[in-house]
């Protein structure tokens, strides 16, 4: 199993500019969760599917933030336009439902908007 | 709403040394789910262990154990024999026992490992 993939590793772009964060979650797992970490704010979920809908979005910060799963194997975190607030690692993850399951996270995106 | 709270923000312990984390929860749910995850520089979301609340042995992975109180809602993490490999930024987390599945974190508790 290759874990939860994400890309790209690292993103560096302009104030403005569109920019899209990609997930591919572990095969069989039924929620999905994208999380932001900052130092100010320390880890907070933004959004979370299960069976791909999205079940909860009040973590989502503004309008710019937009999330979608089409199908079971891929995810997207979309920022339009992107400001330099937004800079931070953003994190996906996959569990399997029933309790006590443990996430599996991605390694990251490091989204630098300057 | 469920907190989790870290303390320390740093802690310091001298290799094949014991250091313990502490961290504290507050909930109002009786069926929950505790966790300590690593993050090494690498930023990966490492699990190092987790606690059934409706368990009352305390959990334990190697050199990695809990203590887990649960009327006092402490959660601390017990690291024995340290190892370089250890430092890192350690988060507990809480997830409650229903299908919402959201994993709530405390802050985090920076570890250093001295040789």
């Amino acid at each position: 199993d290759a874990g939860v993939i994400q890309s790209p590793r690292h993103e560096v772009t302009e104030m403005g500019q569109e920019v899209t964060l990609r997930c591919k979650p572990i095969s069989g797992h039924d929620y999905l969760f994208w999380y932001r970490q900052t130092m100010m704010r320390g880890l907070e979920l933004l959004i979370y599917f299960n069976n791909n809908v999205p079940i909860d979005d009040s973590g989502m910060p503004e309008d710019r933030f937009s999330a979608k799963m089409p199908n079971a194997s891929f995810s997207t975190l979309k920022i339009q336009p992107s400001e330099p607030r937004d800079s931070a690692v953003y994190f996906c993850a996959s569990s399997l439902v029933g309790q006590g399951r443990s996430y599996t996270f991605g390694s990251g995106t490091r989204l630098t908007v300057v | 709403a469920q907190t989790v709270t870290q303390s320390q923000p740093e802690m310091s312990v001298q290799e094949a040394e014991t250091v313990t984390l502490s961290c504290t929860y507050d909930t109002s749910e009786s069926d929950y789910y505790l966790f300590w995850y690593k993050q090494p520089p690498s930023r990966q979301m490492i699990l190092v262990i987790r606690q059934e609340a409706y368990k009352q042995q305390n959990a334990t992975e190697n050199r990695f154990s809990v203590n887990f109180q649960k009327a006092a809602k402490s959660f601390s993490l017990k690291i024995s024999d340290s190892q370089l490999g250890d430092a890192a930024m350690y988060f507990c987390a809480y997830k409650r026992g229903n299908a919402g599945n959201m994993l709530t974190f405390g802050g985090g508790t920076r570890l250093m490992v001295k040789p």
